[in-house]
């Protein structure tokens, strides 16, 4: 069972590239890297999902080491709408946890 | 769009009430799922199901069950409501995963905060 582990919250300040990072050591072969963004008082959307190398969608981008035991989300030039909670789910378990809470400053 | 309804955003019950949590999709899928959430736990499934009249136990099933009786419609049951099933209760739902392929995206609906006097 992969479990992955992420920071609990993270500050950036409008206009910085954010890079969230989710480590999943046990990450299995057919598995896949997913992440959602929660805004507050709504449910989980998803966001980008990967296998390897890198993903890239009108939202965010997705980097995937060689090794997989890792993953990187990264938000180009937030604003303060990019304040919410980022889970990364590796598959195929569904397993939240407790995300990283991105808070932008002005 | 696909949509995810639940029938209420708040809700407000006594301990001992038997309360219901429906939540309706509208794409066909295959798969639905119970979450609830809680400050500082994040989401925690509690069942899922994968076809009409089927359902599986999730990390947390303990005081509550659920019934699908029909593929769009998949209800939470609180049999006898407590004061620590307080919390945010999520639906989500989800096509049938190719094999070999992906995961398939869950689309959650708005939730509903239940509030358990």
């Amino acid at each position: 069972l992969a479990k992955t582990t992420q920071p609990i919250s993270m500050d950036s300040y409008e206009g910085q590239e954010v890079n969230i990072t989710c480590s999943h050591n046990n990450i299995a072969t057919n598995d896949y890297i997913t992440w959602y963004q929660q805004f507050p008082s709504q449910g989980p959307r998803f966001i980008i999902q990967g296998y390897k190398t890198k993903v890239t969608n009108e939202v965010a981008s997705l980097f995937i080491p060689a090794d997989r035991k890792s993953s990187t989300l990264s938000l180009p030039r937030v604003s303060l709408s990019d304040t919410a909670v980022y889970y990364c789910l590796v598959e195929d378990k569904i397993i939240f946890g407790k995300g990283t809470r991105l808070h932008i400053l002005p | 769009d696909v949509k995810v309804t639940q029938s209420s955003r708040y809700l407000v019950k006594r301990t001992g009430e038997k309360v219901f949590l429906e939540c309706v999709q509208d794409m066909d899928h295959e798969n639905m799922f119970w979450y609830r959430q809680d400050p500082g736990l994040g989401l925690r499934l509690i069942y899922f199901s994968y076809d009409v009249k089927m359902k599986e136990k999730g990390d947390i099933p303990e005081g509550y069950s659920v019934s699908r009786e029909k593929k769009e419609r998949f209800s939470l049951i609180l049999e006898s409501a407590s004061t620590n099933q307080t919390s945010m209760y999520l639906c989500a739902s989800s096509p049938t995963r190719l094999a070999g392929g992906p995961p398939d995206t869950q689309y959650f609906g708005p939730g509903t905060r239940l509030t358990v006097l």
